[in-house]
């Protein structure tokens, strides 16, 4: 069964700190994994996009990072701000088409001054 | 530029009554949509996709319908609300092809009483 899991499920961190979320997927085979970042009552937002051949991609203070071999996935924030605040989504390419995704269930993220 | 539109935000709606969640894209054509579920600590939940007018293809058995009367408009209805259709419900857009990014629209909040 495709399916992807995140950890941790919460996470609480001092502004100016670093942290990595991690995400495993079983989906096979497999097409795209995004990083979308949800504020509380919002919808989600695309961070970034990695394909198999990408190991490795930066967005702003954001880097993702993608191992194809051990299905595995983490993003990394770097110099936490207040505004990244918010639940970050992994959501990985099913091979059923017309963009049906498999969504992981987040991350919760807590930035405090 | 491509924008999406979702309202309801928030619907306090009690059992048994109608329901009708509408979502416009605008600034592009012929785009897939979908209507997603969120449920809390939860990956979301495909309810709905199309890739054309009148096009609808539900991925779970349940108590609500869509339709796509024209190209950017898509509508989530229900006959006769049940409790368990409380969630946070989301629209979102991709161009066409497998590996389009998801644009979500707002969200809409639905109480069931």
């Amino acid at each position: 069964k495709n399916q992807v899991e995140q950890s941790p499920q919460s996470l609480i961190i001092l502004e100016g700190k670093n942290c990595t979320l991690q995400c495993n997927y079983t989906v096979s085979p497999f097409s795209n994994l995004r990083w979308y970042k949800q504020d509380t009552g919002r919808g989600p937002v695309s961070l970034t996009i990695m394909t198999f051949s990408e190991n490795t991609k930066s967005n702003r203070r954001y880097t993702a990072t993608l191992d194809a071999d051990t299905k595995q996935s983490s993003l990394h924030i770097t110099a936490s701000q207040l505004s990244d605040s918010a639940s970050y989504i992994c959501v990985v390419s099913d091979p059923g088409g017309y963009n049906k995704l498999i969504f992981g269930a987040g991350t919760r993220l807590a930035v405090h001054p | 530029s491509q924008t999406i539109h979702q309202w309801p935000a928030t619907l306090v709606q009690p059992v048994g009554s109608p329901l009708s969640l509408e979502c416009t894209v605008e600034g592009t054509s012929n785009p897939n949509l979908y209507w997603y579920r969120q449920a809390a600590g939860r990956g979301l939940q495909l309810l709905f996709y199309s890739v054309g007018i009148g096009q609808i293809s539900s991925e779970v058995p349940q108590n609500l319908s869509a339709s796509r009367p024209q190209d950017r408009q898509f509508i989530l209805s229900s006959k006769k609300l049940l409790l368990s259709d409380s969630g946070f419900y989301l629209c979102a857009w991709s161009g066409q092809g497998e590996t389009g990014e998801l644009f979500f629209g707002e969200g809409s909040r639905l109480t069931v009483l």
